[in-house]
This record gives C-alpha cells, structure tokens and sequence, in this order.
C-alpha cells in the first residue's frame, strides 16, 4: 500500500488553466504538506493542514488554494496557470502537529509543466 | 529563524569509497536535524533524524550522522560508497517545539563512479 498518493503524476498544460492536484495518505496522520520544488531542486514549503485546518501558509500567490476535505486529504488548486508554476509539487504527512520529531512522509511528486 | 547549509552542490566519489555530504545548520533554539534522499523522479525519503537523544545517529543504508552542536554541523557519512547510493541528499532543520516548518538545504547530488 502507498503511504502518500498524489495524482496526476505528471500534468501538462497551457497557460491561464486551472488544475488540481489531489493527494492522499493512509498513515492516519493529521498533518498534511504541499512543498514546490524548482528545477534546481530547491525544496520550499507551501502549506501545511492539521485536521483539515490551514496551519502554514507561506508566501504564495493567491491563485494556489489547499483544500482539505478530511485529514486524509489534501487537494491543491491552482488557478490562472502561469509559466512560472512549473515544477515538481510533493505533498507530505506527519504524525504530529510540529511539536514532535516526527518526520514527514512525502508522496511521489507531480511534475507540472506550463505551456 | 532556522536554516542549513549544504557544502557542495556536487559531490562524487569511487564506488567502495567514504561518502561525506556536509550540512551546517543555524538555529536560535536546539533543533531537530534530518537527512532526506531523493532519487530520480521519486519523493523524499527519510535516511535519519537528529532529536537530541544520541548525538551519533544510524540511518537506513548504512548511512549516519553526527550532530556537532560545537560546530553547528550534521554531516552525513557512509564508510563504502555503492552505486545505488546515486541520488540528491537534502538536509533539513526545524525547532525542537513548536508549530514550525521544517526548512531544508538547496541538496547535494551525490555521484558514485564504478
């Protein structure tokens, strides 16, 4: 069984779309990530949810909307795609809510790439 | 505020040889330190983690690290370098309480030549 599931794995599309990037885990973790990661591998978090409530959210633009329908979920949406929102997207889960040393459990990736 | 810093974008070394990937972190309060491995269009994997039980730590694959609080290091090492080593290593730091992000290092690609 996979621990965390995103789909699509890949997604390809033209500029202005909107699209969605679902993930699942089945760890019953209830703290759940979205990080983007550039072409040069830079790894920056996006958003974390806990308990389906938003905990972090960093600095991104607006067109990016996390949508937790239940813990074991974390959907991402990303409206009015530019080319700049090319790159690998991972969502992770962790046991804790940040207190612990739990680490965080990522899924395979989605690589976007805007046309 | 926290961060890391990996010394060294590129790393390569001979296939049987020590494998050393530095990671110099900052961190106002005692932090929590990880090693994560990434292989070719795969997720984060995690090799090992810091939490301030025992300062030499023992990961997966025979990798382990050694938090150095002197030195504000975690630097991961593996006495004999194999081929499936080959991936991008990426360290990471975040405090030891708190709801804060784990905040990782730009990652170095590790290079094993036969």
């Amino acid at each position: 069984d996979t621990a965390v599931s995103q789909t699509p794995k890949y997604l390809v599309t033209q500029m202005g779309n909107d699209k969605s990037i679902k993930c699942e885990q089945n760890l019953g973790h209830d703290t759940m990530y979205w990080y983007k990661q550039d072409s040069k591998k830079f790894l920056k978090i996006m958003f974390s949810y806990n308990n389906k409530e938003l905990i972090i959210n960093e600095t991104v633009p607006n067109r990016f909307s996390p949508k937790s329908p239940d813990k074991a979920h974390l959907n991402l949406h990303i409206n009015s795609l530019e080319l700049g929102d090319s790159a690998v997207y991972f969502c992770a889960s962790s046991q804790d809510l940040g207190t612990g040393s739990y680490e965080q459990y990522f899924g395979p990736g989605t690589r976007l790439t805007v046309t | 505020a926290q961060s890391v810093t990996q010394l060294g974008s590129h790393v390569s070394v001979s296939e049987g040889a020590l494998v050393l990937l530095r990671c110099n972190y900052s961190s106002s309060v005692p932090p929590y330190l990880f090693w994560y491995v990434q292989y070719p269009n795969q997720g984060l994997q995690l090799l090992l983690k810091y939490t301030s039980a025992a300062t030499l730590v023992k990961g997966i694959n025979g990798f382990e690290a050694e938090f150095k609080k002197s030195e504000t290091s975690f630097h991961l090492t593996k006495p004999s370098a194999h081929m499936s080593d080959a991936a991008e290593y990426f360290c990471a730091v975040r405090p030891n309480f708190g709801n804060e992000k784990l905040t990782f290092g730009t990652g170095t690609r590790l290079t094993i030549i036969p």
